[in-house]
């Protein structure tokens, strides 16, 4: 147990669904962060918030919404989603750049789109 | 951008077997990250070095900035350490933005 927490932990949905992934993490931590981790690749940063800001992109499909309410919890709202993007979508947290800081990961959500 | 290397991509050993898992990194860096993925897909860190040397229980991990490379070492291996393990390489700061990671090395240690 790390910390922080995914659910849930398999989805399955369809091309029309729309479904959101949570994160929460009670470890104080000030920034949040979106992975995507596809077969045979490494992983993919693909949002991150800092103190409920959204401080990068990495060039996402808008497919993909996160939301941020508090610094304990995050979200990633899908919709319209497509079969590549059945992957493991991992969620971490840690202080905001912090020289020396560790990055704390939850034990994903296993996404797949049918 | 820096390109980060694992080595071997796949090793399956025997129980009690010495493991090395060996990363190499192309830009110089702030930190390295050994972490450890479980089937279940969870990742766990291992190991955040920056310099020389460290040690958790069977678990070995060094560094060499001149040479751009680290290595984790399993000593008396058992199947329980069957996982994906994963390097990763962040450039300055802290926290888990701006963090290259490798492909993985998936290892199974059968009994």
């Amino acid at each position: 147990e790390t910390g922080v927490t995914q659910t849930p932990r398999h989805l399955v949905m369809g091309m029309t669904n729309k479904k959101s992934l949570k994160c929460e993490q009670h470890l104080g931590h000030n920034a949040m962060y979106w992975y995507k981790q596809s077969a045979k690749k490494p992983l993919e940063l693909m949002f991150v918030y800092n103190f409920k800001e959204q401080t990068e992109n990495n060039s996402v499909p808008s497919r993909f919404s996160p939301e941020c309410p508090n610094s304990s919890h995050l979200f990633l709202h899908l919709h319209t989603l497509q079969p590549e993007d059945s992957a493991l979508y991992l969620c971490a947290s840690s202080q905001w750049r912090r020289e020396g800081t560790e990055a704390f990961f939850g034990q994903g959500t296993r996404l797949t789109v049918v | 951008k820096n390109e980060v290397e694992q080595s071997p991509q796949n090793l399956t050993a025997q129980e009690g077997e010495f493991i090395t898992i060996n990363c190499s990194y192309s830009v110089g860096i702030s930190a390295l990250h050994w972490l450890q993925q479980h089937p279940g897909g969870g990742i766990v860190s291992l190991f955040m070095l920056s310099s020389g040397k460290k040690k958790h229980g069977r678990l070995i991990a060094t560094i060499n900035i001149q040479e751009k490379h680290s290595s984790l070492h399993i000593t008396a291996s058992h199947p329980r350490d069957s996982a994906v393990y994963i390097c990763a390489v962040r450039g300055s700061g802290g926290g888990a933005d701006g963090l290259t990671f490798g492909k993985g090395t998936h290892l199974i240690i059968q009994p």
